[in-house]
């Protein structure tokens, strides 16, 4: 596509419920990221997806939270019994092949607002 | 551990004043470094800097790298309140973690009439 795109752009749940966020990177970008932004915060790196390598997951706060690839193109986060201190927006950005001088620039979504009651 | 730290965290000005933003790096294996601004809600990439004393240069917007002193400036001239944003900077870097980019926490700037 022209840009990244999440889904979905706002989500409001129940403590304890799962959740599911998606991102659809720009087509032929292979490393794709995910962040999390509290309310006027900046922002907190969760994983990092790089073509086919293992995923860089240093930044998941806990193991409530997931995340896949499939197809080196849409990813998805999971946050399994949402906790009110999840509630945040979810960025997710793509790039090229990082290590190819087109791969400094990263383009961002438009995020999902998680709101968790 | 490589980290970035941007500085003032806030700034509140006036429509017409002049701002500078800072953005300082300690990392490994430095590349570029990038800025961005966010408004709502996705961070739009404003410049990347890879060569140190070239300024960098949009409307109202400008920037510079110094990597002597590991650090960059956001300038922007004869602010409006459409600059009301937070400002991203961050280090893309050769190898090292979190995908080689540190983001760091950001300079909220709020511009009034």
């Amino acid at each position: 596509g022209a840009g990244v795109s999440q889904s979905p752009s706002n989500k409001v749940t129940e403590k304890g419920k799962d959740v599911e966020l998606r991102c659809d990177p720009i087509s032929g970008h292979t490393a794709l990221y995910w962040y999390r932004q509290s309310l006027g915060q900046g922002l907190e790196f969760l994983i990092y997806f790089q073509g086919n390598s293992a995923p860089d997951k240093s930044g998941l706060p806990s193991d409530r939270f997931s995340a896949e690839r499939t197809g080196g193109s849409v990813s998805t986060l999971t946050i399994q019994r949402t906790q009110q201190e999840d509630s945040a927006v979810y960025l997710c950005a793509s790039s090229l092949i990082v290590g190819t001088s087109g791969a400094n620039v990263l383009t961002f979504g438009a995020g999902s607002r998680l709101t968790v009651l | 551990e490589d980290k970035v730290v941007q500085s003032p965290l806030s700034l509140v000005v006036h429509e017409g004043d002049t701002v500078t933003l800072n953005c300082s790096y300690e990392v490994t294996n430095f590349r570029s470094l990038l800025w961005y601004k966010q408004e709502k809600k996705a961070p739009t990439f404003l410049f990347m800097l890879t060569s140190s004393g070239i300024e960098k240069k949009s409307g109202r917007l400008s920037s510079i790298l110094d990597k002597k002193e590991l650090s960059s400036i956001l300038n922007i001239t004869a602010t409006q309140t459409g600059d009301s944003a937070i400002y991203l900077c961050a280090s893309r870097n050769y190898g090292g973690s979190q995908g080689n980019l540190i983001f760091g926490k950001g300079t909220k700037l709020s511009v009034k009439p």
